[in-house]
Order: C-alpha cells, then structure tokens, then sequence
C-alpha cells in the first residue's frame, strides 16, 4: 500500500525558516518525481514544487523561487521542502505527492498534508 | 503558463442527480488532463487521469471525457460521498503545475 507521511510543519514567524518531510512507502521511492503542493485556508490548490526522480531537477512556483528548496533522500524514501524568509501568505497546508506519469504528469497518491502558519 | 479555468465555481444537487462539472485549457493539452476529488481536512484524491482513465479504486459512476481545451467530469448518479470539491489540472508538461480554481459541489 503506497504511503506518504508528512511532517515538520508548525508556527513560525515572518522571516523564519522551516524543513517539511515526506516520509514514503509501499512504492520504489527512487523511481518516481515528486511535488509539494500547499492550499491556503479557504482557497484551491497550489503547486509549489517538483523534484526529479534522482534530484537533479528541480521546479519551483514563482512564488516560493529562490526562498525554497526541495530535496530527496532515496535510501531513506524520503522528501523535503527547505522553507526560508517565510511570510504570510506561505501559510497552508502542504502536501506531498507521487507523480503518476501516463503520458501526462498527474498525481496518483498524496500525504495527509502538514500546517505551516507563519505570523508574528 | 497554461491556465485552467472550471465552471461552474459552486453547483447544487440531489443524491441521484447526474452532474457535469468543466474545465477549459488556455491552450491545447491533448488528453492530458486529471481531476481531482477533495473533501473538507482531506488530501486531495485522483479520480481520473489522462481526461478519460479511471484511478484504481474509483466508482464507475465518475467519468472523464474531452480533448484539446475542453474537458468535463460526469457523476452520473450523485451519491452522498461525493459532495466535495473538484480540480482539475494539466498533465500536459512537466512540472504539472497548474490546478483549476475548483468547483464545490453542494447538497441542494
């Protein structure tokens, strides 16, 4: 059964740093690109990042380019998000998710998701 | 940036009533498409990939269809489960960045 766990989420304040995880299992980690997607409260879903299957390509939203940076570890199955100088509007939910490529690129299994509130 | 625009933004409906929800690509995507089912506190869950495949484990009662910059997802017979929100997104380049703003689908 494919698994994705996040985690690392929490309150900090303007400016402030946080590292989210995705711990994963029931799949071949190595083998497939992930992404981090975040909602904010009341609102729809955001992509954020994506990472190649060995991680030597990243992707990033404008909105979070040069503050964030994505990461993995395979021997361990699992994902990061280094989140740095974070503001307001970063406050969201984070999720993981497994990138399904079937001709396009969708995503097929997602963790539970992570809050991160950033405010003074 | 390809921008995917869903209508309509809320619908209401009856337990037995079939529903369509849309989504338009700002450009050509093919069949690259997936939609999205997501409920209040959840991650979100793949209904269908690649506008017309069915993800393992998903009623028959969904289903997908379009090409080009047209797409729609059907409930054919609306159960109480599937009041929730709908995305849909572009598949078609990697990152698939790119999420319709969501269509909430309410008990009438």
């Amino acid at each position: 059964e494919v698994q994705l766990v996040d985690s690392g989420g929490g309150l900090v304040q303007p400016g402030g740093s946080l590292r989210l995880s995705c711990e994963a299992s029931g799949f071949i980690f190595s083998s497939y690109a992930m992404t981090w997607v975040r909602q904010a409260p009341g609102k729809g879903l955001e992509w954020v990042s994506s990472i190649s299957t060995l991680g030597d390509g990243t992707y990033y939203a404008d909105s979070v380019k040069g503050r964030f940076t994505v990461s993995r570890d395979n021997s361990e199955n699992t994902l990061y998000l280094q989140m740095n100088s974070l503001r307001a509007e970063d406050t969201a939910i984070y999720f993981c998710a497994k990138v399904l490529v079937q001709g396009g690129y969708y995503f097929d299994y997602w963790g539970q998701g992570t809050l991160v509130a950033v405010s003074s | 940036d390809i921008q995917m625009t869903q209508a309509p933004s809320s619908v209401s409906a009856s337990v037995g009533d079939r529903v369509t929800i849309s989504c338009r690509a700002s450009q050509d995507i093919s069949t690259w498409l997936a939609w999205y089912q997501q409920k209040p506190g959840k991650a979100p869950k793949l209904l269908i990939y690649a506008a017309s495949n069915l993800h393992s484990g998903v009623p028959s009662r969904f289903s997908g269809s379009g090409s080009g910059t047209d797409f729609t997802l059907t409930i054919s017979s609306l159960q109480p489960e599937d009041f929730a929100t709908y995305y849909c997104q572009q598949g078609n380049t990697f990152p698939p960045n790119n999420f319709g703003q969501g269509t909430k689908l309410e008990v009438k």
